[in-house]
């Protein structure tokens, strides 16, 4: 079965800091994708990334940046110079399966960022 | 739309009624996916369309949940002598295939809240 944790359940820093969301997965699979998606207060889903597991390499987005570590299947995304406009609840997510199958997301419970200004 | 689009945005119901959930998905993508989010929750799979078919319904709850699309265009989800456990955000996803190494990701419409009192 597959599992995401995301241990933080509520993080409150201050305007221009910078927050790391921990993610931890658990699959028996050996080609599977991860996901975070973004959850502001209007309810939409918004996507940010997608890995898949071949693909270890950190990726950095403007003030977004992940990294993906295999051996402690972690799949941790870090705001830098966070703003108001972040607040949001963050999500990871997993899916497996070979061919690229990303339909069945086993996503997280969420983090609650909240940035204070 | 640029989007998907989700109707109603709000819908309550009395316990043992009748309910209907619209999805209008992304123009041109051929997978369509249903969601439930309870609240503090990261959202569950409850189905996926390839076209018309659904392809897997794993995840519906009961055979009192049942969705269609019929045109493999909108889809509907229905829900038979509703429940007060049943209320959530019902959350609809389309990709292009997903079976596809290159597939998009799934993106997400804002959601039906669905109270049932």
């Amino acid at each position: 079965a597959q599992k995401v944790t995301q241990a933080q359940t509520e993080i409150s820093v201050v305007e221009k800091e910078d927050v790391t969301l921990d993610c931890v997965y658990e699959t028996r699979d050996t080609t599977y994708y991860l996901f975070w998606y973004k959850q502001p207060p209007s309810g939409e889903l918004v996507f940010l990334i997608r890995r898949n597991s071949f693909d270890e390499q950190n990726e950095i987005s403007g003030r977004y940046s992940w990294n993906f570590q295999k051996s402690t299947s972690s799949f941790n995304f870090t705001i830098t110079a966070s703003q108001v406009v972040d607040s949001a609840v963050y999500f990871c997510a997993l899916s497996g399966g070979s061919g690229g199958s990303n339909y069945k997301l086993t996503f997280g419970k969420g983090t609650l960022l909240t940035v204070n200004p | 739309g640029a989007g998907v689009s989700q109707t109603p945005s709000n819908k309550v119901t009395e316990k043992g009624k009748y309910v209907e959930l619209r999805c209008d998905p992304i123009s041109g993508h051929t997978a369509l996916y249903w969601y439930r989010q309870s609240l503090g929750q990261g959202p569950e799979f409850l189905i996926y369309f390839q076209g018309t078919g659904a392809a897997d319904d794993s995840g519906l709850p009961n055979d009192r949940f049942f969705a269609v699309r019929p045109e493999g265009s909108v889809s509907t989800l229905k829900i038979q002598r509703t429940e007060r456990g049943d209320s959530a955000v019902y959350l609809c996803a389309s990709s292009q295939d997903p079976d596809s190494s290159y597939n998009s990701p799934l993106h997400f419409g804002n959601g039906t809240r669905l109270t049932v009192t």
